[in-house]
């Protein structure tokens, strides 16, 4: 079975600091896929990155990275700098066979939210 | 362009009455999915159909029956209608379903609504 745990309900963050949201997961799969998604205010979700379980890079856009670490199964989000529009909730999620048929689906964690005071 | 479209964006209805929620994409892919998210924010996948096909099925009541008219659409159709029922419902679409690297792209999300 899979698991993903944020052990984090809420964060609260003054403007400009940065920030880490942990995401710890479970899998027995070799090759696995890990992603975050974002659900601001308004409600919809919106993907922000994926990754293979065979890249350990981490990967930066703009004022978010992320860092993967198989060793510790743990694939954390960091925002530098944060701003008051990074105010959301953030989701990781794994994917994995469904059943062991040949679909997958993603299990999802139960969400961090971050508040950051202006 | 919206890429995931979901109608009503919220509905408000009795307890006990039958209502559908419509869900088409624009992205060409071949897999639509339906989750739950709950008033705690947590996300449960409901239904998957790949190609018209219902490929995942998880544990939900009966009164709950997806309908795939074709790959670009996915309707969740909820009979007798209860309280635990109000939630947000988002659909979602990837290109095959079937691989694990596939990304979903969410729709923005149906807001229930159950008196």
């Amino acid at each position: 079975a899979q698991k993903v745990t944020q052990a984090q309900t809420e964060i609260s963050v003054v403007e400009k600091e940065d920030v880490t949201l942990d995401c710890v997961y479970e899998t027995r799969d070799t090759t696995y896929y890990l992603f975050w998604y974002k659900q601001p205010p308004s409600g919809e979700l919106v993907f922000l990155i994926r990754r293979n379980s065979f890249d350990e890079q981490n990967e930066i856009s703009g004022r978010y990275s992320w860092n993967f670490q198989k060793s510790t199964s743990s694939f954390n989000f960091t925002i530098t700098a944060s701003q008051v529009v990074d105010s959301a909730v953030y989701f990781c999620a794994l994917s994995g066979r469904y059943s062991g048929a040949g679909s997958y689906q993603l299990t999802f964690g139960k969400g961090t939210k971050l508040s950051v005071i202006p | 362009d919206t890429a995931v479209s979901q109608t009503p964006k919220y509905l408000v209805t009795q307890m006990g009455n039958d209502k559908s929620i419509k869900c088409e994409q624009n992205l060409g892919h071949d897999t639509m999915y339906w989750y739950k998210q709950d008033s705690k924010k947590f996300l449960k996948i409901m239904f998957s159909y790949n190609n018209k096909e219902l490929i995942i099925n998880e544990t939900v009541p009966n009164r709950f029956s997806p309908k795939s008219p074709d790959k670009a659409h996915l309707n969740l159709h909820i009979n007798s209608l209860e309280l635990g029922d109000s939630a947000v419902y988002f659909c979602a679409s990837s290109t095959t379903g079937t691989s694990g690297e596939d990304t979903q792209y969410f729709g923005p999300g149906t807001r229930l609504t159950v008196l």
